[in-house]
């Protein structure tokens, strides 16, 4: 099936213990992209990828670290992450972009004590 | 700086009646816009992006760039339409932009 996964889907740690969230997609899309989503604010980029290799800041980078090592995984690296970062975050995949459809993961849930 | 601006974050409305969910942007360049949903336990998805002109789920959106608004129209609303949807710009090629969301409540 066609989909676009991430895990853990639930996640709570501690301020300072570094995290990876990871993203998969086996639909061999080019483009790929991580967002949280908060309370009132809707969904903010964090970072894109527009292909192997070539990555980009989003609104919201501060805190974040991504890499795109392969076309189906973007992990989203948390090194020392902050109660300001309990969020829940979305990782999303598009064949092209300009403009394409993303799909959307299922959600993965940070608590950040 | 790029918004979307969506002004309701609840609407309710009786089944068969007409829905319109309003969605703003500010965008100083030409803008791509979408309307993503997401349904009760399901992953968000696209419903229909402007650049289609097409007609999804009897939903349509019209860019009107001189008010720099995308409103998402239904004529007879249905109970399964209940949902979250999100406006969505995408700027600078690269980059989107999501609005808080309007939670569609269609009674029967």
């Amino acid at each position: 099936e066609a989909q676009v996964t991430q895990n853990p889907r639930y996640l709570i740690t501690v301020t300072g213990k570094k995290l990876t969230v990871t993203c998969s997609q086996n639909m061999n899309h080019e483009y790929m992209s991580w967002y949280r989503q908060d309370p009132g604010l809707g969904l903010r980029q964090i970072y894109y990828s527009m292909n192997v290799e070539v990555t980009d800041k989003g609104d919201v980078p501060e805190g974040y670290k991504v890499s795109r090592k392969e076309k189906r995984n973007f992990p989203l690296i948390l090194e020392s992450p902050s109660p300001n970062q309990t969020s829940l975050y979305f990782c999303a995949s598009s064949l092209r972009t300009s403009p394409d459809t993303q799909y959307f993961g299922p959600g993965t849930r940070l608590t950040v004590l | 700086a790029q918004r979307v601006t969506q002004p309701e974050k609840l609407l309710s409305v009786f089944k068969g009646a007409p829905v319109e969910l309003k969605c703003n942007y500010s965008y100083s360049g030409s803008p791509e816009l979408f309307w993503y949903v997401q349904y009760s336990r399901q992953r968000l998805q696209l419903l229909l992006r402007h650049i289609s002109r097409e007609s999804i789920k009897g939903f349509t959106a019209d860019l009107n760039k001189g008010e720099t608004s995308f409103h998402l129209k239904k004529p007879f609303a249905q109970e399964e339409d209940s949902a979250m949807y999100y406006c969505a710009l995408q700027y600078n090629f690269n980059k989107f932009y999501f609005g808080s969301g309007t939670k569609l409540n269609v009674k029967p």
